[in-house]
């Protein structure tokens, strides 16, 4: 598609469960990024992806948290043993910012992932 | 760490002007934007200005840099009803992996 898709863009979820979130970004976007945004907050960085590696991994809250990208393209944001405190909307933007070329720096955002811990 | 700071809620009247402001702290910013969030939706980049500029206009918009100050602000003239969403102020470094640092963002709320 044109734009970042995610996946699913709801998702109810018990307590202790595990929850994997999808981001499909812009086709050829060489950078991309999670961010978390809950009620009455800004954005909350939690990890950025070059490629398939991630070098800034700084912001994600726990353990429970991880993330990894494949083929450059789709990523997976997976959170372990879900918490009340996680429930938030978890968005995705990509960026065809590549560290040898100027540009905006602009990100595309995807609608988001709401997650709702029970 | 560097910081991005905004007023949280603005409410104006339809055809009036909105100032929405934001200071920030890093002095090696090199790019700040303005996002817009609508109800439900992902942020969308509505304008940008590179910190050799002190100003950019773009149709209703009017961007304001004061570097000395580390002060943003954007101008939206004519608010219309479709300009309510939340508006956030984000900086870049780029030296710093282009990660954004971003504003709380600010409530426009537009009334007829």
């Amino acid at each position: 598609g044109a734009g970042v898709s995610q996946s699913p863009s709801n998702k109810v979820t018990e307590k202790g469960k595990d929850v994997e979130l999808r981001c499909d970004p812009i086709s050829g976007h060489t950078a991309l990024y999670w961010y978390r945004q809950s009620l009455g907050q800004g954005l909350e960085f939690l990890i950025y992806f070059q490629g398939n590696s991630a070098p800034d991994k700084s912001g994600l809250p726990s353990d429970r948290f991880s993330a990894e990208r494949t083929g450059g393209s789709v990523s997976t944001l997976t959170i372990q043993r879900t918490q009340q405190e996680d429930s938030a909307v978890y968005l995705c933007a990509s960026s065809p910012w590549d560290r040898g070329r100027r540009g905006t720096g602009e990100l595309f955002f995807g609608e988001g992932s709401r997650l709702t811990v029970l | 760490g560097e910081d991005v700071e905004q007023s949280l809620f603005l409410s104006v009247r339809e055809g009036d002007s909105s100032v929405i402001n934001c200071t920030y702290t890093d002095s090696s910013s090199t790019y700040l934007y303005w996002y817009k969030q609508e109800p439900g939706a992902g942020l969308q980049l509505l304008t940008y200005i590179f910190s050799n500029m002190d100003m950019k206009q773009d149709q209703r918009l009017t961007v304001l840099l004061n570097k000395k100050d580390k002060h943003l602000s954007l101008r939206i003239a004519d608010t219309q009803t479709g300009d309510s969403a939340i508006y956030f102020c984000a900086e870049a470094n780029a030296g710093n992996n282009r990660k954004l640092i971003w504003g709380l963002g600010t409530s426009l709320a537009v009334n007829p």
